[in-house]
């Protein structure tokens, strides 16, 4: 099956700071999805994005598909950031979300 | 929309019980997908629906394992007989097929401990 692999796999911040997480993936996708894990375990989607680039808010993120990463940017990062972020893909298209899920980037952002 | 609710959120069993998971996805979603996700790993897929029918079932889902969705509406996921291996986070998500860009949105969680 497909491979997704995200690094780093641990990151610590100062409040303020930027980020990039990445995600690097074995076959070509046609679903793509950035999740946050909060500390309590709850996930909440951040993007759906096969290709192209997306911003929302602080974050934004980039799938160059013809070279199977993504890439998720955290700007100006707050203590609420704190978190893992998961990429997930799949790999069929029939529009479902049977999704390949990476193991995560554990973040801390520190006040 | 309400956002998808898993009942219960905790369930502490013997092994060898059995155990049964609620979910309720967004009220017009038609798909619906369990995953399971143990302490630091990310969540693998177990099975979905669309509407009423399981269109897909993981490997990972034993025959100890099974999976309903009468009407289209909420899910059951039942464990019988269940293992210490079984212990996990049974995650809830729903989707709307071509809406919205196919996100998927996941439930709070069901934390199984089997003991």
């Amino acid at each position: 099956g497909i491979q997704v692999e995200q690094s780093p796999p641990d990151l610590i911040l100062q409040e303020g700071a930027n980020s990039t997480l990445r995600c690097n993936f074995s076959d070509s996708v046609n679903n793509l999805q950035w999740f946050h894990q909060n500390p309590w375990g709850q996930l909440i989607n951040l993007f759906y994005i096969p290709s192209g680039t997306k911003q929302n808010g602080r974050l934004s993120a980039t799938t160059v598909a013809t070279e199977r990463y993504s890439l998720l940017y955290i700007s100006s990062s707050q203590t609420t950031d704190s978190g893992v972020y998961f990429c997930a893909v799949d790999t069929q298209d029939n529009a479902g979300n049977m999704l390949t899920f990476g193991g995560g980037t554990r973040l801390m952002v520190k006040p | 929309d309400t956002g998808v609710s898993q009942n219960p959120r905790h369930k502490i069993t013997k092994r060898g019980q059995n155990v049964t998971f609620r979910c309720d996805p967004i009220s017009e979603h038609n798909r619906l997908y369990w995953y399971r996700q143990t302490l630091g790993q990310g969540p693998e897929f177990l099975t979905y629906f669309q509407n009423e029918a399981q269109l897909e079932k993981s490997r990972l889902l034993s025959d100890r394992f099974s999976a309903e969705r009468p009407k289209g509406s909420f899910s059951t996921l039942e464990i019988q007989r269940t293992e210490q291996g079984d212990s996990a986070m049974y995650l809830c998500a729903s989707s709307l097929r071509w809406r919205d860009g196919n996100t998927i949105y996941f439930g709070e969680g069901s934390w199984l401990t089997v003991v």
